[in-house]
């Protein structure tokens, strides 16, 4: 089974808002990571947050990490069509494995 | 440009026969996962290997699939026999051992009718 879960499963926005994914896991991790899906398209890593971090930033990405609640958020700021994507977070276990969550489905509305 | 190949990009096959879904990691990458995607199940770890030994194929059905790697530039995943249950995109990823990011190939659509 998969260890990730996220919410939520959709997200409808408009154009310039904020969008933000949350993410759960179950195990100890290495690290954190967020990858973006375009549809019928292989994935492609966004950011990764390390055990011992707490947030990261990259562009309009903000990424939190809370290792006591096991859990993390992706925040995309000022969104944009192009943003439309689905959106999962993977953990990288301390065997070795990256396991990713469902998925969060954005939609971004011009 | 270095990515991650997979071939081929669609296959339908009938119920029954082997299919064979091959992957080209980047070159120096240690590390090669296999998942499978579905709607209902999401991404499923199948296997991967550090090094090209495999360290877990916990997640694939041990009866029909195998997962090979004969050599660094090539992974391979085999079903044999093809059930129109393991329809899906069958991703390769590859990377460095350590937790780094993955890098993700096309997948390869499989229809099993």
């Amino acid at each position: 089974s998969q260890q990730g879960e996220e919410d939520p499963q959709a997200l409808s926005i408009q154009e310039g808002e904020n969008a933000t994914m949350n993410c759960s896991y179950k195990t100890s991790i290495n690290n954190l990571q967020w990858y973006r899906q375009n549809s019928g398209r292989g994935l492609v890593h966004l950011i990764l947050i390390r055990s011992n971090e707490r947030e990261k930033h990259s562009g309009r990405l903000r990424v939190t990490l809370d290792t006591s609640k096991k859990s993390s958020s992706l925040l995309i700021t000022a969104s944009r069509a192009a943003d439309t994507a689905s959106y999962f977070c993977a953990i990288y276990n301390q065997g070795g494995k990256l396991i990713f969550g469902q998925g969060t489905e954005l939609s971004v509305k011009p | 440009d270095a990515r991650v190949t997979q071939t081929p990009r669609h296959k339908v096959t009938e119920m029954g026969q082997e299919v064979t879904m091959r992957c080209q990691p980047i070159l120096g990458h240690n590390t090669v996962f296999w998942y499978r995607q579905t709607m209902m199940q999401g991404l499923e770890l199948l296997a991967y290997f550090r090094n090209r030994a495999p360290l877990d194929d916990s997640g694939m059905p041990k009866d029909r699939f195998s997962a090979e790697m004969p050599d660094a530039t090539l992974a391979t995943l085999k079903i044999q026999p093809s059930e129109p249950r393991d329809s899906a995109v069958y991703f390769c990823a590859s990377g460095f051992s350590g937790g780094t990011e993955a890098f993700f190939g096309q997948g390869t659509r499989l229809t099993v009718v």
